[in-house]
């Protein structure tokens, strides 16, 4: 019973520094999506897929690059990693597929990452 | 872009005791979901709600989408409940959903 898989969970960078959180998902969903949460507030997407090959951004995309090149794998890239991108991490998945269906969408446990 | 807020921000029951948390959102949508946020930071999908009522043993939702708002009912809540109640709502065929700061929801003995 994976469902949405990220790795690592805990991570501390320096500034500068670059880094992929990767994330899996066994559901065959064909959506899938990147948020992050700062400290007592709610999730905003940072970059989002339709399908393999297909990425487009979201509310908060600067300083993040994604790649889609299989259905079940979502990376996410941070480039020259900076004190304001210390945050938590989700990434999630949706669409009709294995366990799931519809829009109901399926969040990973979440990686908490710190830049000082 | 749509917005959603969420009232109260924070709310503190003794155990057994009833609540109503609710979402207005700013124009119409044809996805909205309610999420449990535990203190491990674990989020839950609760319901995928765009419209009508749904039950789910203690938990239940309505969302009126024509008057834009969605009110999540707890009853005989449970110390377990505690955590942030969330709710998100999205237009399209992507859940490229929009969140709510939250109800922050503490269950006293």
């Amino acid at each position: 019973n994976a469902g949405v898989t990220q790795t690592p969970k805990f991570r501390i960078l320096k500034i500068g520094q670059s880094m992929t959180l990767q994330c899996a998902q066994d559901m065959n969903h064909n959506y899938m999506y990147w948020y992050r949460q700062d400290p007592g507030m709610g999730l905003k997407l940072i970059y989002y897929s339709v399908g393999a090959g297909i990425t487009d951004k979201g509310e908060v995309p600067n300083g993040y690059n994604v790649s889609r090149s299989t259905t079940e794998d979502f990376p996410l890239r941070l480039e020259l990693a900076a004190p304001s991108q210390t945050s938590v991490y989700f990434c999630a998945s949706s669409g009709q597929g294995l366990r799931s269906s519809g829009n109901t969408i399926y969040f990973g446990e979440g990686s908490w990452l710190t830049v000082v | 872009g749509i917005q959603v807020e969420q009232s109260p921000p924070d709310l503190i029951l003794q155990e057994g005791a009833n609540s109503t948390l609710r979402c207005n959102f700013s124009d119409s949508v044809n996805n909205l979901q309610w999420f449990h946020q535990n203190p491990w930071g674990q989020l839950i999908n609760l319901f995928y709600i765009p419209s009508g009522t749904k039950q789910n043993g203690r938990l239940s939702a309505t969302t009126v989408a024509t008057e834009r708002y969605s009110l999540l009912y707890i009853s005989s809540s449970q110390t377990t409940d505690s955590g942030v109640y969330f709710c998100a709502a999205s237009q399209g065929t992507a859940s490229k959903l929009t969140f709510g700061t939250g109800t922050r929801l503490q269950v006293t003995l």
